[in-house]
């Protein structure tokens, strides 16, 4: 079966730090994936997709930036956080039946101080 | 483009009571229809989901039926219980006409409480 793992489910960190979470995917071959962010607990905003290795699509311009090494690896980065950076972020992986929707990850609280 | 209109929450309501939270698309197409729950502090899980018109999605005492004529997907529970406080997302996926990474499109959430 499949299952997505992503860590680490909570982070404290300074403003300007880096950062990097990541997420991956076992049991499935070049899944979809995208990297979401939920402020306030409510409204998700689709911040990265990723269709293959190396191919990654970015919905809203800002400070952070994501990749993908490998076919079941996405990784959220930013060389230098901002407070408004803060959130809970979420990865998630969707296969190409049409009649499937995604599969999220636990998602990792961040809180930049 | 598509989009996804839910009721503004919260909704309270005493344990026992019906419940229904509304959700309304525009898309082109025939599109797939999904209702996710999120816990409070986890990741969103698939509730249920319907595929073509006059489907109906259900799983744990949860139901939605897929009304194109109306383009609803309205979630239904005949009596909550506390444990179903949570918020609940309504999602489209746009039909296969392949690009655009296959990603849902989601409203913006309904914060349910259920109180003894």
């Amino acid at each position: 079966s499949q299952t997505i793992h992503q860590w680490p489910a909570t982070l404290v960190q300074p403003v300007g730090s880096p950062l990097s979470l990541e997420c991956t995917v076992e049991g499935t071959s070049n899944p979809n994936l995208y990297w979401y962010r939920q402020a306030a607990g409510r409204g998700l905003q689709l911040l990265f997709y990723s269709v293959g290795i190396g191919q990654i699509s970015s919905e809203v311009p800002q400070n952070l930036s994501a990749s993908r090494p490998q076919d079941r690896q996405f990784i959220l980065s930013s060389k230098k956080l901002l407070l408004s950076d803060s959130g809970f972020y979420l990865c998630a992986w969707r296969g190409f039946s049409f009649g499937n929707g995604y599969t999220f990850g636990s998602g990792t609280r961040l809180t930049v101080v | 483009g598509n989009s996804v209109t839910q009721m503004e929450g919260p909704v309270t309501l005493s344990e026992e009571a019906f419940l229904t939270i509304n959700c309304t698309y525009t898309a082109t197409g025939y599109p797939s229809l999904f209702w996710y729950v999120q816990y409070p502090g986890e990741g969103l899980q698939l509730l249920l989901k319907a595929t073509k018109a006059d489907d109906k999605g259900s799983n744990k005492g949860f139901e939605a039926t897929y009304r194109k004529e109306t383009t609803s997907f309205h979630l239904e529970k005949g009596s909550v219980q506390v444990s179903d406080s949570a918020v609940y997302f309504c999602a489209l996926s746009p039909s296969p006409v392949g690009g655009g990474g296959n990603k849902l499109t989601f409203g913006t959430g309904t914060q349910l409480k259920v109180e003894l």
